[in-house]
């Protein structure tokens, strides 16, 4: 089955940091793109962060850039999101999701997502 | 970066009712648009991909239309598992954006 399974969420303090991981199976890891899309509560979806296959492309969105590191290690077929610096408004359902669809960048696969909640 | 504006923000139909919903993008993006479906708690499920491609186990009362800046995505005849919030999404150019939403209630 393929699947995306995010951790490492939680409860932190304004300025503090967490890591999120995202594990992945049932298919070839190492051969997409992986993405961090994030949802406010009672909010819509912000693209975070991007990453190519072999982590030679890195993309931020301007919101987390300088703050959040985007990386992975296709030997254990796993996405990371470092996220230091934090602030209320990155609370959030945080997602990965990757794109498989040839010629399309869309997200086919989603994980059920990690909630991050940013407070003191 | 490229803005996208989804109509209306929601939207009240009736099982087997036709819905469009529109999103306009700020600058051209060619075929480089998505569309998707989230239900409360959970995560978004890819209905349209390329425009008008539908995804792979998706019902075909789904499809996806436009190219360049305008976009619609046509639901043929609401059924009840519908009923939920539809994004836009441009893959254009980073940074990639979404559109705000569209909620499909009951009427």
């Amino acid at each position: 089955e393929v699947q995306l399974v995010e951790s490492g969420g939680g409860l932190v303090k304004p300025g503090g940091s967490l890591r999120l991981s995202c594990a992945a199976s049932g298919f070839t890891f190492s051969s997409y793109s992986m993405n961090w899309v994030r949802q406010a509560p009672g909010k819509g979806l912000e693209w975070v962060s991007s990453i190519s296959s072999s982590s030679s492309y890195i993309y931020y969105a301007d919101s987390v850039k300088g703050r959040f590191t985007i990386s992975r290690d296709n030997a254990k077929n796993s996405l990371y999101l470092q996220m230091n610096s934090l602030r209320a408004e990155d609370t959030a359902v945080y997602y990965c999701a990757t794109a498989r669809v040839r010629g399309s960048r869309a997200f086919d696969i989603w994980g059920q997502g990690t909630m991050v909640t940013v407070s003191s | 970066d490229i803005q996208m504006t989804q109509s209306p923000s929601s939207v009240s139909a009736s099982v087997g009712d036709r819905v469009t919903i529109t999103c306009r993008a700020s600058q051209g993006i060619s075929s480089w648009l998505a569309w998707y479906q989230q239900k409360p708690g959970k995560a978004p499920k890819l209905l349209i991909y390329a425009a008008s491609s539908l995804q792979s186990g998706v019902p075909s009362r789904f499809s996806g239309s436009g190219s360049g800046t305008d976009f619609t995505l046509t639901i043929s005849s609401l059924q009840p598992e519908d009923f939920a919030t539809y994004y836009c999404q441009q893959a254009n150019s980073f940074p990639q954006t979404f559109g705000q939403g569209t909620k499909v209630e009951i009427k």
